[in-house]
């Protein structure tokens, strides 16, 4: 069974500090998704993984994926308040059943 | 505005009865999700559909069912409302080759 596994759950930061998000996945994968949810609205995209060793950064954030440890992180350099959210990264397989599953989220917190 | 559309915005309902939630795809995609959110709660897969067929099915419970129609919007209809099933419910369509998911602004349900 794909279980997602996201950590930290809660992440309280200053601003200006940097910090990992770690998003780890129980199966074969090949693509990985990391959104971003602010308090009652909806999910916006962040970044898509589509390989093993991709890497992908916009502004302070970036993502990437290493699919022989099924693992892949998010790194916010010198946070901002503006970074304060839920991240949510998600997995998907396209091999057999076909299955999308979303971590349990990091909510994020930076404080000024 | 990720072009994924989701009516109506906010429903206000009473336990026992029934609502539908509609949702519109962004123009080309062929599959439509539909997750649950509660409050503090992670998101729960609840169903797929793709093309007009149902593809996935997650926690979905037997008083739920969707369909997605031949102009590709679709429909969650929710019965037999209980206080727990007040939640915010999203849809969202995926990009055809990167399976990339785009989300709609949700539909807040309560249930009184």
């Amino acid at each position: 069974e794909l279980k997602v596994e996201q950590n930290p759950l809660f992440l309280s930061m200053q601003e200006g500090k940097n910090y990992t998000i770690y998003c780890n996945y129980s199966t074969t994968s090949d693509r990985l998704y990391w959104y971003r949810q602010d308090p009652g609205k909806s999910l916006e995209s962040l970044f898509v993984l589509l390989s093993n060793g991709a890497v992908k950064q916009e502004g302070r954030l970036m993502a990437s994926l290493d699919t022989k440890a099924r693992l892949s992180t998010l790194h916010i350099t010198a946070a901002v308040h503006d970074l304060s959210a839920t991240y949510f990264c998600a997995v998907a397989t396209t091999s057999g059943t076909y299955k999308y599953i979303f971590g349990t989220g990091t909510r994020l917190k930076v404080l000024a | 505005d990720s072009g994924v559309t989701q009516t109506p915005k906010h429903l206000i309902t009473a336990t026992g009865q029934r609502v539908t939630l509609r949702c519109s795809p962004r123009s080309g995609d062929l599959s439509v999700y539909w997750y649950q959110q509660s409050l503090d709660q992670g998101l729960q897969f609840l169903i797929q559909y793709y093309n007009g067929e149902e593809r996935a099915k997650g926690n979905i419970l037997e008083r739920f069912s969707a369909q997605q129609f031949p102009d590709l919007h679709s429909e969650l209809n929710l019965s037999s409302l209980e206080l727990g099933d007040s939640a915010l419910y999203f849809c969202a369509s995926s990009d055809p080759f990167s399976h990339e998911q785009f989300f709609g602004p949700g539909t807040r349900l309560t249930v009184l």
